[in-house]
């Protein structure tokens, strides 16, 4: 099955600092990917809809300055969590769009960002 | 706006023993997907089963199986001859098909136990 790489898995990160989340298709490639937060013992929220060569859709409520999100070619989206403080610790995780006359949704295995 | 709801947040069934998880959704839309995921400790999101709306014949895969109430917006999963490693956080979702790369929507999940 299709696979899809988030990188890093986890991190630490002083306040104030910047963290930068890779979220790769290794064997397809989507021109969508959904960003997706998730805290302890929780649902996941969509945080953002990212669009190959496009800017990003973001949900209600969820600071487009704060996640930066860039998505510059078909197999790669990233998530920049600018400034970060300790509210933004959470699991955050990605999935990427296949479409091969059916819509299929892959996931990446999720990034633990804890900061300080 | 679509909502899902999973009213068990928690469920335990013995090894080999029979279990069900509920999910109910609310939609306006008349095409539609329906899924169910698990996400074990190791937090990847698996996909175990989906539903397309306009199939009356519910969706089987293996020892899971569906019970699809399109009248009732109901959408529950039965899992047969439980197994340990169905131990797991199992969450229902949603997805309106609109030909395009359309969101997921999650409901707050059912842990389930599976106990000797």
């Amino acid at each position: 099955g299709a696979v899809v790489s988030q990188h890093p898995s986890w991190v630490i990160c002083k306040s104030g600092t910047s963290v930068k989340i890779e979220c790769r298709s290794l064997d397809f490639q989507a021109t969508t990917m959904f960003w997706y937060r998730q805290f302890p013992k929780q649902s996941l929220m969509l945080m953002a809809t990212s669009n190959e060569g496009s800017k990003a859709t973001y949900e209600q409520g969820v600071e487009k300055d704060k996640f930066l999100i860039n998505h510059a070619s078909l197999t790669l989206s990233t998530l920049t969590v600018t400034s970060a403080h300790p509210e933004d610790s959470s699991f955050y995780i990605c999935s990427a769009r296949e479409w091969r006359g059916i819509e299929k949704l892959f996931f990446g295995s999720g990034t633990q960002l804890s900061v300080l | 706006a679509q909502t899902v709801t999973q009213s068990q947040p928690e469920m335990s069934v013995q090894e080999a023993e029979t279990v069900t998880l509920s999910c109910t959704y609310d939609t306006s839309e008349s095409d539609y997907y329906l899924f169910w995921y698990k996400q074990p400790p190791s937090r990847q999101m698996i996909l175990v089963i989906r539903q397309e709306a306009y199939k009356q014949q519910n969706a089987t895969e293996n020892r899971f199986s569906v019970n699809f109430q399109k009248a009732a917006k109901s959408f529950s999963l039965k899992i047969s001859d439980s197994q340990l490693g169905d131990a797991a956080m199992y969450f229902c979702a949603y997805r309106v098909d609109t030909g395009t790369a359309s969101k997921l929507t999650f409901g707050t999940g059912t842990r389930l136990q599976v106990t000797l």
